[in-house]
């Protein structure tokens, strides 16, 4: 079975700064995604980032990046420009089977940004 | 596009009441799943519909929940006796392709 392993319960990070959410996986499919989502203290969650196994280059979405390591079965999201507003729960997520189908979720990482 | 939408966004009851959630998924969108999100248990997922059919209910928790997507702009979690453990924040997604996965705001259920 799938699992996505996130070992950092909580991070701080200054404003202004750039900051890495560490998300490693175990998958054993060929073709698999990973997703990040935020949640804020209100709740929701709110879809950032994805990257197909077979992605040439590593996603981009804004201040957001994924730096992906196949070899090491890793995802880590990258912040940079970290603002007031970052500060939420993180989640990694991998699509069951790799066939980006329902996800199972690590266990999130508190970011806190620091002003 | 109003995204997924879910209502209510609250729900407070007492055990042994029905407590019916709904979800209405972003249009053209093909795919459903409802999760459920606790503090002891994160994120998990109940159930995922394709084209309005049940594909996978494994981790519907027991007998006493239920869902249904009777068209493709809808969908129900019945809760029926609720128990004081089903309080956790539910969660609707759909996508339509599998590089993406959108959730709504959630429904925050309180089973006194």
């Amino acid at each position: 079975a799938q699992k996505i392993t996130q070992t950092q319960p909580g991070m701080f990070v200054q404003e202004k700064e750039a900051v890495t959410l560490d998300c490693t996986y175990d998958t054993s499919d060929q073709s698999y995604g990973l997703f990040w989502y935020k949640q804020p203290s209100s709740g929701e969650m709110i879809f950032l980032i994805y990257q197909g196994s077979y992605d040439e280059q590593n996603a981009t979405e804004g201040r957001y990046s994924l730096n992906f390591q196949k070899a090491r079965k890793s995802a880590n999201l990258v912040i940079s420009a970290s603002q007031l507003g970052d500060s939420a729960m993180y989640f990694c997520a991998e699509p069951v089977g790799g066939s980006a189908r329902q996800l199972t979720f690590g266990s999130g990482t508190q970011l806190t940004v620091l002003p | 596009d109003a995204g997924v939408i879910q209502s209510p966004r609250h729900e407070v009851t007492e055990m042994g009441q029905e407590v019916t959630l709904r979800c209405k998924p972003i249009s053209g969108h093909n795919s459903l799943f409802w999760y459920r999100q606790t503090m002891m248990r994160g994120l998990e997922l109940l159930i995922y519909f394709n084209n309005n059919v049940p594909i996978d209910d494994s981790g519907m928790p027991e007998d006493r929940f239920s869902a249904k997507m009777p068209n493709a702009s809808f969908s129900t979690l019945k809760i029926q006796p609720s128990e004081p453990r089903d309080s956790a924040v539910y969660f609707c997604a759909s996508r339509a392709g599998p590089r993406q996965q959108f959730f709504g705001p959630g429904t925050r259920l309180t089973v006194l």
